[in-house]
């Protein structure tokens, strides 16, 4: 089993900043997932993390916007960029090919 | 890519009563179908998987059944109890190089009625 402390567990941002969310796993994974559930809505993956290279990003969502860190096995940050008020979700990591997930980052953007 | 839809949306029964959710997918290289429950305000919780060689998996009360030909996959609660109201997720897991990617259904607000 896979135990992911993620942080900040919720935030309130201005429009315009930036937010980075944190993700500790206490073993070592070889991927990372990165996900926005939308407030009502299911889940959609924004980009996977494999550590030592770049991150791949689904249709819809750029590195701009959603940079990603992972400077090793067991940790991961997602930047969301320039927020605006429509960047308000519930942002999740998760490893094991979803076995797992983090307790989420709820995110709203006045 | 691979599109997943669930069915119902909503669904309300009384407590000892089945519930049964289903959904389908596209792509046919799928070989993986895990579900989902999460509470209000909780992580989605992994409570049931299914891979494509296997046509059927139970836990308990919970069992899930797979289709490939139809692809199809449904989600069967029997005896439901008041805390299995929840949210529930199925997901496909789709082929490809893309490891571990998986696609969600849009959810079924379960809600079990004492």
């Amino acid at each position: 089993s896979a135990v992911i402390s993620q942080k900040p567990s919720r935030d309130i941002c201005q429009r315009g900043t930036s937010l980075t969310i944190q993700c500790q796993v206490d073993s070592q994974v070889t991927m990372m997932f990165w996900y926005r559930q939308q407030p009502g809505q299911s889940l959609t993956l924004i980009a996977t993390a494999n550590q030592g290279s770049e991150a791949t990003y689904e249709s819809g969502f750029v590195i701009d916007k959603f940079p990603i860190s992972r400077p090793n096995l067991t940790f991961s940050t997602l930047t969301v960029s320039n927020m605006s008020p429509e960047d308000s979700s519930i942002y999740l990591c998760s490893v094991e090919n979803g076995q797992y997930f983090g307790s989420g980052t709820r995110l709203t953007v006045v | 890519g691979e599109n997943v839809e669930q069915h119902p949306s909503t669904l309300s029964v009384q407590e000892g009563d089945s519930a049964v959710i289903k959904c389908t997918y596209s792509d046919s290289a799928s070989n993986y179908f895990p579900w989902y429950k999460q509470e209000l305000g909780k992580r989605p919780q992994l409570i049931i998987d299914i891979r494509s060689n296997v046509g059927e998996k139970k836990d308990q009360r919970i069992a899930v059944t797979l289709n490939k030909t139809a692809k199809h996959f449904s989600l069967h609660i029997t005896e439901t109890q008041p805390e299995d109201s929840a949210v529930y997720f199925c997901a496909a897991y789709a082929g490809g190089t893309s490891y571990g990617k998986l696609t969600f259904g849009q959810g079924t607000i379960l809600t079990v009625h004492p």
